[in-house]
């Protein structure tokens, strides 16, 4: 069973360019969230994919934005960059109804091993 | 008040120690907790959900207490291999974004 897959692993960037990153989910998973985490901090939330559309998103400027495809997996793109999205990419994919069991939904995200990216 | 507030650690210690950490988090509503683990420069991987009062799984309990609004990660019998940054995750329903503390660094030396 292949887990969350993310390319590519390192990215160097110039300021002003443009860079896309890609997700492909866990098997059997609907919806792929994306994370950026800067050094030493928590992971912060970008935005939700599920059922091709954004369904939550976080405090990202619109230079951010996103894609989902038919088969689950997903995209980033992030426009005009600066030095300060510097940072490590994460993609998580979950079941949207939850993992199966229990009264409480679950939304056991598993994350991918992440794009490292650079600008510079 | 921040969402989620964690130890600022590092915390170091030696083989075989017990170390605690404590995680508050501000949403009253978050119904169940994540426990993640992440090591330097990797994903975070999910060490233990809880859905109730607690949890336990061999040398990790997490106990929660939804009246004070906290969650805490007791380690028994430190490993080395425990060395690692743990992250508090409190959500409110599926489908929801993870809102992430920023982590409590932990060194297990011998």
């Amino acid at each position: 069973d292949a887990g969350v897959t993310q390319s590519p692993t390192h990215l160097i960037k110039t300021r002003g360019q443009q860079v896309t990153l890609r997700c492909s989910p866990k098997s059997g998973h609907d919806t792929v969230s994306w994370y950026q985490q800067a050094l030493g901090q928590g992971p912060q939330f970008i935005f939700q994919y599920y059922e091709e559309e954004e369904r939550q998103r976080g405090n990202f400027p619109d230079r951010f934005s996103g894609h989902q495809f038919p088969n689950y997996s997903s995209e980033l793109n992030v426009n005009a960059l600066l030095l300060g999205d510097s940072a490590l990419y994460l993609c998580a994919s979950s079941l949207a109804a939850g993992e199966p069991g229990g009264t409480i939904p679950r939304n056991e995200q598993f994350f991918g091993p992440g794009t490292r990216l650079t600008v510079l | 008040r921040k969402e989620v507030e964690q130890d600022p650690g590092p915390f170091n210690v030696p083989e075989g120690a017990t170390v605690a950490f404590n995680c508050t988090y501000s949403n009253s509503a978050s119904q169940s907790f994540f426990w993640y683990r992440q090591d330097c420069r990797k994903e975070p991987k999910l060490l233990m959900s809880v859905y109730s009062s607690g949890n336990e799984d061999g040398r990790f309990t997490a106990q929660l207490n939804r009246a004070s609004q906290y969650i805490s990660l007791l380690i028994r019998d430190s490993k080395l291999s425990d060395s690692a940054t743990y992250l508090c995750v409190p959500f409110n329903q599926a489908g929801t974004a993870l809102i992430f503390g920023k982590g409590t660094t932990l060194s297990v030396s011998s």
